[in-house]
């Protein structure tokens, strides 16, 4: 299984972009990247993912380098609200037949402040 | 809206003790799944389940077992809790064959004695 490397901690300025680095080196051609986000005393919630190309929803982009090896998650406009432990993570793509499972392995995260 | 919820929010036993945790999810999802979570070792996976009665070991069963009886329905159980069992535990649910998310309950902050 891939493994994901983050920095355990970052502040960023209320109305400012954070932008929110993961390295995952050992990635294979067909596993996904995926970020969720724990704000405290909650449980995990999913933000965004992706496989090559670059996405955006209505909470984040997510920039995937061209080899792969590397992404980063922008919050274009963060708020105090985003403040999280936020996680790269690699989803394991198990063949048939637990081709229906869905594991996913988190780290630590980095934990992001952002102030007023 | 789609929820996970668990039976307790915060639950004390002793060492010894049988403890169940409960995890119920209204989403109709295949899979569910049993994490905790500890300081500095983020989310490890216990076990899940991808069917009624189906049940695949994660990294760290040691200590568990799981049932799942029914669809929506997917319990934790620890025979006889130990302190290194003290913990935050994690249920969540997805899809059969989701690329997109988990969700996940609340949290059970279980503590041993």
């Amino acid at each position: 299984d891939a493994k994901t490397t983050q920095p355990p901690s970052m502040d960023c300025a209320e109305g400012r972009a954070a932008n929110l680095p993961c390295n995952h080196s050992t990635i294979s051609g067909n596993e996904y990247v995926y970020w969720y986000r724990q704000i405290h005393s909650q449980g995990p919630q999913y933000i965004i993912h992706g496989l090559k190309n670059n996405e955006t929803n209505e909470m984040a982009s997510l920039i995937i380098t061209e080899d792969r090896k590397s992404s980063t998650l922008i919050l274009p406009h963060a708020t105090l609200r985003d403040t999280a432990v936020y996680y790269c993570i690699v989803r394991v793509n198990n063949p048939p037949p637990r081709f229906n499972t869905d594991k996913l392995i988190f780290g630590t995260g980095t934990r992001l402040q952002v102030f007023p | 809206d789609v929820k996970v919820t668990q039976s307790s929010r915060y639950l004390v036993k002793r060492t010894g003790e049988k403890v169940f945790l409960e995890c119920v999810q209204d989403m109709d999802h295949e899979n569910m799944f049993w994490y905790r979570q500890d300081p500095g070792l983020g989310l490890r996976l216990i076990y899940f389940s991808y069917d009624v009665k189906m049940k695949e070991k994660g990294d760290i069963p040691e200590g568990y077992s799981v049932s799942r009886e029914k669809k929506e329905r997917f319990s934790l159980i620890l025979e006889s809790a130990s302190t290194n069992q003290t913990s935050m535990y994690l249920c969540a649910s997805s899809e059969r064959d989701s690329y997109n998310e988990q969700f996940f309950g609340p949290g059970t902050r279980l503590t041993v004695l």
